[in-house]
């Protein structure tokens, strides 16, 4: 099975900072690479499909990069709301489909 | 607009059983893939099981491969996951996602509590 490595495993960050979060799969996995949100106590939300795209709906300061074995989701502005925990998700070729650990990200 | 609402949730003695059920609506049903994806408490996200818009494709995750069946019924707009022989690492939250373009989570329930204690 295709494993997926998130780093860090947390972060602290403050309102307005830039942050980023890694995900590096054991093999490559072209840009078969989903990130998703989750806020606590509710469903997680696509947040950037296909390694790069923009989930309709979701703000422009998300973004994705990367194809291959090595995936980056950025925030460019930290706001109020983007306190959660945050988890990659390859869906590369017939299932098993995989998720990263998560990434947390507190206020600092 | 896109909805997904799982039921059948709740307590299960292990060895026991239970049918979990996701029912869509806001889309045409049958043209979409349907996922189960778990979370156990305090824990992330694990992939369990697949089935095609046609029921055709069905994939499962070892962990549930013998003791878990999914199946649908698109007259009825639902995929249902039946749970038998659940053990304690069962216990968990069960969203059902739809499946966009083959590979894409676009769309999650709320999610159905399972509990598997004696």
């Amino acid at each position: 099975d295709i494993q997926l490595t998130q780093s860090p495993s947390s972060l602290s960050a403050s309102f307005g900072d830039r942050v980023t979060i890694t995900c590096r799969s054991s093999q490559r996995i072209d840009k078969y690479l989903n990130w998703y949100q989750q806020k606590p106590g509710k469903a997680p939300k696509l947040l950037i499909y296909s390694a790069s795209n923009l989930q309709s709906g979701v703000p422009s300061r998300f973004s994705g990069s990367g194809s291959g074995t090595d995936f980056t989701l950025t925030i460019s502005s930290l706001q109020p709301e983007d306190f959660a925990t945050y988890y990659c998700q390859q869906s590369y070729n017939t299932p098993p489909w995989t998720f990263g650990q998560g990434t947390r990200v507190e206020v600092k | 607009e896109v909805q997904l609402v799982e039921s059948g949730g709740g307590l299960v003695q292990p060895g026991g059983s239970l049918r979990l059920s996701c029912a869509g609506s806001g889309f045409t049903f049958s043209a979409y893939g349907i996922n189960w994806v778990r979370q156990a408490p305090g824990k992330g996200l694990e992939w369990v099981s697949y089935i095609s818009g046609s029921g055709s494709a069905i994939y499962y995750a070892d962990s549930v491969k013998g003791r878990f069946t999914i199946s649908r019924d698109n007259a009825k707009n639902s995929v249902f996951l039946q749970m038998n022989s659940p053990r304690a690492e069962d216990t968990a939250i069960y969203y059902c996602t739809r499946i966009e373009m083959i590979t894409i989570f676009d769309n999650w329930g709320q999610g159905t509590l399972v509990t598997v204690s004696s």
